[in-house]
């Protein structure tokens, strides 16, 4: 079975760079899924950010484009993500997700970041 | 980018009634809508997709139905384990992947 963790920092001061990893365990990230990152300020609802394929491919959220980057380590099987430039508009639970055909099948439990001073 | 919009915002149901929940999308996403469940400090679980496929574990309960803009997802009988955050999503058209605002289904 699917398990996804999210990690990282959970404070990150405004203008600086917010930076997530999904670890995945039960399934290779190489075994042909979109890997996602979806958001949820707080109260509020969810928010698409952006996918990965294994083979490098990406796509993203017009919205947040030019700020985030998502990346894969096959090595580690596990993705990332990071957003530039931050404001407290950033603050949300971050949940990673695997992909299928649009469908987010499986999703880590979350991961609260404030962006805050 | 289509806008998903739930209808209503909050539904207050006594526990053993029927739930109705109302999505529209901005323009036709066929029949590749998805509806998440979401209880409170946890993440969504996916319910129903292609429109009207309980996915795997869901109980009969729940059901979903529509096509093109309009869609529907009921509750049969509310169980006490219902009461959550309901989300829809189409996933016809992307980027994005674009999700409802949610209805909360909560107890009258």
């Amino acid at each position: 079975q699917v398990q996804l963790q999210e990690s990282g920092p959970g404070l990150v001061k405004p203008s600086g760079t917010l930076s997530l990893t999904c670890a995945v365990s039960g399934v290779s990230i190489s075994s042909g899924y979109w890997w996602s990152w979806v958001r949820q300020p707080p109260g509020k609802g969810l928010e698409w950010i952006g996918e990965i394929y294994h083979s490098g491919s990406t796509h993203y959220n017009p919205s947040l484009k030019s700020r985030v980057t998502i990346s894969a380590d096959k090595s580690k099987n596990q993705f990332s993500l990071k957003v530039n430039s931050v404001t407290a508009a950033d603050t949300a639970v971050y949940y990673c997700a695997r992909v299928v055909g649009g469908l987010h099948h499986s999703w880590g439990q979350g991961t609260l970041v404030t962006v805050s001073s | 980018e289509i806008v998903m919009t739930q209808s209503p915002a909050t539904l207050s149901v006594s526990p053993g009634e029927r739930a109705t929940l109302s999505c529209r999308a901005s323009q036709s996403v066929s029949s590749n809508l998805a509806w998440y469940q979401q209880k409170p400090g946890q993440a969504p679980r996916l319910l129903i997709y292609g429109a009207s496929t309980r996915a795997t574990g869901i109980p009969a309960r729940f059901s979903g139905s529509g096509s093109g803009t309009e869609f529907t997802l009921t509750i049969s009988s509310l169980q006490s384990e219902d009461f959550a955050v309901y989300y829809c999503e189409q996933y016809n058209d992307w980027p994005p992947w674009t999700f409802g605002q949610g209805t909360k289904v909560e107890i009258k």
